[in-house]
């Protein structure tokens, strides 16, 4: 099967302009994530949704950052706008419910290749 | 909240050796300890969990251990080869929610 698909895989911007990432999560994974990845560190939760819910924003700035999955399945997110800080590898990853619920609740969750962002 | 400490930052071993990196963290309720590998400019891949039912798990030459009771986990590779070198993380999740990640262990394989 496919895997997790993001666009671009590299993007470079000046400060302030807007930017938007795009993630296609596996077929039949209803639940999304997005992360950041700052160099040398681990993923960070942005957001979570459950289908086209958002379960878990709480990590997401949102003066300044926004995301949608208006039918379900995949996803943008968006930055504007966007500051030095912002520089990092965004990532999305994807889950199943349906497959936590045979497995008890755990969450194995598969990511996208990620994109790469360079604000100058 | 969940937090998850891992260390070493970096580890250098011989070709050959054995590798360890441990994890601890600090929600009771987490139950679910999954380890991913990281190559340079690569996804994030999932290469063992462990459940908090079980105190152990191998798989092939890597092994994950799990203490609950002094909430730390590791990881262990034996036999280590040049394709072991990347970033390791260490993550905890409670059940059906959010993945929190360490910050990561640089593996180098010496020659």
């Amino acid at each position: 099967e496919a895997g997790v698909v993001q666009s671009p895989r590299y993007k470079i911007i000046e400060k302030k302009q807007p930017v938007a990432f795009w993630c296609n999560p596996i077929s039949g994974h209803n639940t999304l994530y997005w992360y950041r990845q700052n160099l040398g560190q681990g993923p960070e939760l942005l957001i979570r949704y459950e289908n086209e819910e958002a379960v878990d924003d709480s990590q997401l700035p949102k003066d300044r950052f926004s995301a949608e999955r208006l039918k379900g399945v995949d996803s943008t997110l968006k930055i504007q706008p966007a500051e030095l800080g912002d520089s990092a590898v965004y990532l999305c990853a994807s889950s199943s419910s349906t497959q936590r619920g045979l497995a008890g609740g755990y969450n194995e969750q598969f990511f996208g290749p990620g994109t790469r962002l360079t604000v100058l | 909240g969940e937090n998850v400490e891992q260390h070493p930052s970096t580890l250098s071993v011989q070709e050959g050796d054995s590798a360890v990196i441990k994890c601890t963290y600090s929600d009771s309720a987490s139950n679910y300890f999954p380890w991913y590998k990281q190559e340079l400019g690569k996804r994030p891949q999932l290469i063992i969990d462990i459940r908090s039912n079980v105190g152990e798990k191998k798989d092939q030459r890597i092994a994950v251990t799990l203490n609950k009771t002094a909430k730390h986990f590791s990881l262990h590779i034996t036999e280590t080869q040049p394709e072991d070198s990347a970033v390791y993380f260490c993550a905890a999740s409670k059940r059906d929610d959010k993945i929190i990640f360490g910050k990561g262990t640089r593996l180098h394989i010496l020659p």
